[in-house]
């Protein structure tokens, strides 16, 4: 019965850098989001996932940022070539299946907190 | 261009009293509204959904209303305890349902 979780909770790397985030759904949720949220804003829409495929990843904001989610459970976020400009926190979030149809609602991790420095 | 604007300032409420939060979007759609609870360190975590063709929903002291002619949703705690102290955001989900989400309003009950 655990939640959606998301490692390392914690992040510090140096610009330049390549990190990776990982994102545990919870068992059985074929949807999977990612956002990012910076201090005093909402989450900011990055990416979203039915089953194996992006089903929209409109929200990335460049190439440097790519997501893959190869067996349809677990999902990593990679960011190439770490920028200031990408310090955030990072939350994942799943559902029983895309759209509020059926569940109504989005269980989001606790988050992994990226710093670039 | 597309905005989704809640209270820019935080609410301070009295314990006991009703607080209201406010929605209001322009260029949007929505199939759906959705409002989250987010504590601080903490991922948000779902409240209410409602649809667009419902114009109330209530959950417990939870009441949200909604209407597309105003483009407006309001969020109401009625009884407020110090422990509904934390951010509230609103989120429209879109047809094609990507969810986008607003700055949240900071509230605050003081007891």
């Amino acid at each position: 019965g655990a939640g959606v979780s998301q490692t390392p909770s914690n992040k510090v790397t140096e610009k330049g850098k390549y990190v990776e985030l990982r994102c545990d759904p919870i068992s059985g949720h074929t949807a999977l989001y990612w956002y990012r949220q910076s201090l005093g804003q909402g989450p900011e829409f990055l990416i979203y996932f039915q089953g194996t495929g992006a089903a929209d990843d409109s929200g990335l904001p460049n190439d440097r940022f790519f997501a893959v989610r190869p067996e349809g459970s677990v999902s990593t976020l990679k960011i190439q070539r770490t920028e200031r400009g990408d310090s955030a926190v990072y939350l994942c979030a799943s559902s029983p299946q895309a759209g509020s149809h059926v569940s109504g609602e989005q269980f989001f991790g606790p988050g992994t907190r990226l710093t670039v420095l | 261009s597309q905005k989704i604007e809640q209270n820019s300032e935080a609410l301070n409420i009295q314990e006991g009293k009703t607080a209201t939060l406010t929605c209001n979007y322009t260029n949007y759609s929505p199939a759906y509204l959705q409002w989250y609870r987010q504590d601080p360190g903490r991922g948000p975590v779902f409240l209410l959904l409602i649809r667009e063709n419902e114009k109330e929903k209530r959950k417990e002291r939870l009441k949200v209303t909604f209407d597309t002619t105003l483009k407006q949703s309001l969020f109401h705690i009625t009884a407020s305890q110090p422990a509904d102290s934390a951010t509230y955001l609103c989120a429209l989900e879109q047809r094609d349902d990507k969810i986008i989400f607003g700055k949240g309003t900071r509230l605050h009950i003081l007891p």
